[in-house]
């Protein structure tokens, strides 16, 4: 199975600062998608990106993808107290044999 | 309901219990998986469904956890014998479309917290 390493491991920031979290993955992929876990929550999808898209926004969400370097990252305008959470992104190899395995996720903390 | 629910929401039970988790999907969502998020870690996958076959139980970490969806829908994870490392939250997720795993978002439940003492 192939799972996204995210990077940083942990980041804290001021309301209103933008917060960017990146990705890794080892193999090609059909797709990745960026799910996002509030403390005791279960998981919300946030967005999904196709293997032949280089970038994509959803609000203040923007989200980029490097197939060449395998890298991917999440980028969050202005940041809310809302937005603390947890952050996973998910390559998917497609082929319906394997994917969907998530990493240790970055912790995100807004500071008010 | 409009999302994947889960019941209980949290769980004890002692050592050697039996447990059986449920997870009802989005209605006509045809994937489903099941996921274990230790403290401070990232789900981990457990096994997955398309409709009612179990095409993956990779993840299962030993033969006393067991898992079916014999119509389809419902889902029930049961663990036998509980240890104390089974304590986690457990996390049901459903996908719509069928096209293939991981081609469409994942919608997850709230987890059940299982604590084994």
């Amino acid at each position: 199975s192939q799972q996204g390493e995210e990077d940083p491991q942990a980041l804290s920031i001021q309301e209103g600062e933008n917060a960017t979290m990146n990705c890794s993955y080892k193999t090609s992929i059909n797709n990745l998608q960026w799910y996002r876990q509030n403390s005791g929550r279960g998981l919300v999808h946030l967005i999904l990106i196709r293997s032949n898209e280089r970038e994509k926004h959803s609000g203040r969400l923007r989200v980029t993808l490097d197939t060449s370097k395998k890298s991917s990252s999440l980028l969050i305008t202005a940041s809310r107290a809302a937005d603390t959470a947890s952050y996973f992104c998910v390559p998917n190899p497609g082929g319906g044999a394997d994917g969907l395995t998530f990493g240790k996720g970055t912790h995100l903390i807004i500071q008010p | 309901g409009a999302g994947v629910s889960q019941s209980p929401r949290y769980k004890v039970a002692k050592r050697g219990q039996d447990v059986a988790l449920r997870c009802d999907p989005i209605s006509g969502h045809v994937s489903l998986f099941w996921y274990q998020q230790a403290l401070g870690q990232g789900p981990e996958f457990l096994t997955y469904f398309q409709n009612e076959a179990q095409l993956d139980k990779s993840g299962l970490p030993s033969d006393r956890f067991f898992a079916e969806r014999p119509e389809g829908s419902v889902s029930t994870l049961k663990i036998q014998r509980t240890q104390q490392e089974d304590s986690a939250v457990y996390l049901c997720a459903s996908s719509g479309r069928g096209q293939g795993r991981g081609n469409s978002p994942l919608h997850f439940g709230n987890g059940t917290r299982l604590t084994v003492t």
